[in-house]
């Protein structure tokens, strides 16, 4: 069973769409995280999440929401977003947030905003 | 801030040996990461370093010099499937991970 899955893997919105991005996690963790990943850029982080509650918000724009209903998964919530904000969405999970542990990706949502 | 530095991109042939540097410059070191992403698919991890040295798992090999800011990643034996994205990440302080940009491996036959 995949540890990290993310849906869907493809997106195409307009800038006035809402829609939304799911993960689910399968290792039992505690921590989860999304990143963002431009072409040629470092991964971004932008939000984690430990046991539900949010411990990071990386001065992402309010059109990104995110939400945590339990610690298996993870919704980003997209609306009004920009053409800039076209790139690979990534969740990761780690079983904790604090101390160095290591985090497994999912395979990410390729999103085009036109 | 935090400063991951590797290659862009990185040519060999198949059998032969490529070692890809990261060098790093961050408010604080709770260890090194290595991930591989192939093209279209999840980053997955490869190995971690935390003390100074040299880990081997396999085929590939990393190393960490904490007083140089420096690690690399040492892939001998290269195969076609290596051909993928290496992703060097610095751990500052819990959770948080600055990853550089990460260097593109093309392996030849």
């Amino acid at each position: 069973e995949t540890g990290v899955t993310q849906t869907p893997r493809h997106l195409v919105m307009g800038m006035t769409n809402k829609k939304s991005l799911k993960c689910e996690q399968h290792l039992g963790h505690n921590a989860m995280y999304w990143y963002k990943q431009s072409a040629k850029k470092p991964l971004e982080l932008m939000f984690v999440y430990s046991l539900e509650e949010r411990v990071e918000n990386n001065s992402v724009p309010s059109r990104f929401s995110p939400e945590c209903p339990n610690s298996s998964h993870l919704f980003l919530h997209l609306h009004t977003l920009q053409p800039e904000d076209s790139a690979l969405y990534l969740c990761a999970s780690s079983q904790d947030y604090r101390g160095q542990e290591t985090q497994y990706f999912g395979p990410g949502t390729r999103l085009l905003v036109l | 801030g935090q400063n991951i530095d590797q290659p862009t991109e990185m040519t060999a042939t198949e059998g032969a040996i490529v070692q890809i540097n990261c060098t790093y410059q961050t408010s604080g070191f709770n260890g090194l990461f290595w991930y591989q992403q192939h093209a279209g698919e999840a980053p997955t991890f490869l190995s971690y370093n935390v003390l100074d040295g040299l880990e081997e798992k396999g085929r590939f090999s990393s190393f960490l010099s904490r007083s140089k800011g420096y690690s690399y990643l040492l892939l001998k034996e290269l195969q076609m499937k290596d051909s993928a994205s290496y992703l060097c990440a610095v751990g500052p302080n819990d959770y948080k991970l600055s990853f550089g940009a990460g260097t593109t491996v093309t392996v030849r036959a």
